[in-house]
């Protein structure tokens, strides 16, 4: 069973402070994806990265970067300089590599952001 | 334009009411899905359809029954309604095989008295 942990409930920062957002997963799978969406309070959910499980390399998309460790099952978001904008809940996710999978969320991390 | 969108944005409705939701992608996905969000926030998936066939049901009481005319379309019936039905409910599609990547549609949030 594919699980994903999200230990981080609640994360405040004041604005420019960079933030860590920690994903841990489990999967027995050998070919998966990863992915973070973010939930802003206005509730919908904006997917903002997928990757697969051969593609080690770090991402960096402006001030977001992440960090896939498959050693460690982590697949880690930092936001650099945080910004009020940043404020919402962000979820990590896993699916498995079959025609039809879906997606396994983490309990997701609520991010303040204060000016 | 709208990727996913769902119908109604809120529905407030009595114990023991049928209602639906309606769900509409133009994005050319040939999988679409529902996922119910509780009130702390966790996500759980409920069904996946591919072409207009389901393909996972996952453990949802069977008051609760998806139906998807094309695969543009996927609405989801819920009879008798209960209390804990109340939750936000998202639709979402993606392109199986291609891209994997599931777009969300902007959540129908259910409330039941």
């Amino acid at each position: 069973a594919q699980k994903v942990t999200q230990a981080q409930t609640e994360i405040s920062v004041v604005e420019k402070e960079d933030v860590t957002l920690d994903c841990v997963y489990e999967t027995r799978d050998t070919t998966y994806y990863l992915f973070w969406y973010k939930q802003p309070p206005s509730g919908e959910l904006v997917f903002l990265i997928r990757r697969n499980s051969f593609d080690e390399q770090n991402e960096i998309s402006g001030r977001y970067s992440w960090n896939f460790q498959k050693s460690t099952s982590s697949f880690n978001f930092t936001i650099t300089a945080s910004q009020v904008v940043d404020s919402a809940v962000y979820f990590c996710a896993l699916s498995d590599s079959s025609g039809y999978s879906t997606l396994t969320f983490g309990k997701g991390t609520m991010l303040l952001v204060s000016p | 334009d709208t990727a996913v969108s769902q119908t109604p944005k809120y529905l407030v409705t009595q114990m023991g009411n049928d209602k639906s939701i309606k769900c509409e992608q133009n994005l050319g996905h040939d999988t679409m899905y529902w996922y119910k969000q509780d009130s702390k926030k966790f996500l759980k998936i409920m069904f996946s359809y591919n072409n207009k066939e389901l393909i996972i049901n996952e453990t949802v009481p069977n008051r609760f029954s998806p139906k998807s005319p094309d695969k543009a379309h996927l609405n989801l019936h819920i009879n008798s309604l209960e209390l804990g039905d109340s939750a936000v409910y998202f639709c979402a599609s993606s392109q199986q095989q291609v891209t994997y990547e599931q777009y969300f549609g902007p959540g129908t949030r259910l409330t039941v008295t």
